[in-house]
């Protein structure tokens, strides 16, 4: 049975700040997903990550995949406000993660 | 493109009682996922669709089953109703079984009172 461990599960930042959410998974999966959930709201898409080495940057987040390791980052550079929301990662796409949820002080 | 939508968006039932919550894929979506999302347990997994056939099932009492008709819009139907079934229902869709990013609808909002 997939298992996904996120850490951390609460994030508390300033702004400007750079950070890395991880995520560890327990079998072997070639591809995983990033998405963002804001208060009261469904989940959006943010990263696709289809293999080993792969990644993916959009603004100031930026999602790798290592396979061997069944290791996931999303690394926020220079966090702003408006990147307050709660991540998941979810490989092989139904299974997820506990979710890190950040909250980014002004 | 019309996205996921969900119907209804909020829901109060009784213990006991059943309830039907129904999904809307993006159009040529064939593939329809569910989920269970509460603070305590986060968001799993109940069921996976794909032309008419569940191709994956969470971990989730028989009370908790779906189906998914020939357009593609599904159905999840919970009975006899505990109070932690409360919780918030998503339902997500993706063109094919087990590929590509899923896109979720805005859930409905289930209060077991």
């Amino acid at each position: 049975e997939l298992k996904v461990e996120q850490n951390p599960l609460f994030l508390s930042m300033q702004e400007g700040k750079n950070y890395t959410i991880y995520c560890n998974y327990s079998t072997t999966s070639d591809r995983l997903y990033w998405y963002r959930q804001d208060p009261g709201k469904s989940l959006e898409s943010l990263f696709v990550l289809l293999s080993n080495g792969a990644v993916k940057q959009e603004g100031r987040l930026m999602a790798s995949l290592d396979t061997k390791a069944r290791l996931s980052t999303l690394h926020i550079t220079a966090a702003v406000h408006d990147l307050s929301a709660t991540y998941f990662c979810a490989p092989t796409g139904i299974i997820f993660g506990k979710g890190t949820r950040l909250h980014i002080l002004p | 493109k019309a996205g996921v939508t969900q119907t209804p968006r909020y829901l109060i039932k009784t213990r006991g009682q059943q309830v039907t919550l129904s999904c809307s894929p993006i159009s040529g979506h064939r593939s329809v996922s569910w989920y269970q999302q509460t603070p305590g347990q986060g968001l799993q997994f109940l069921f996976e669709y794909f032309s008419e056939t569940q191709r994956n099932k969470g971990n989730f009492p028989g009370r908790f089953s779906g189906r998914q008709f020939s357009n593609s819009r599904s159905e999840m139907n919970v009975s006899t109703l505990e109070l932690g079934d409360s919780a918030l229902y998503l339902c997500a869709s993706y063109p094919m079984t087990g590929q590509g990013t899923q896109y979720f609808g805005p859930g409905t909002r289930l209060l077991v009172l």
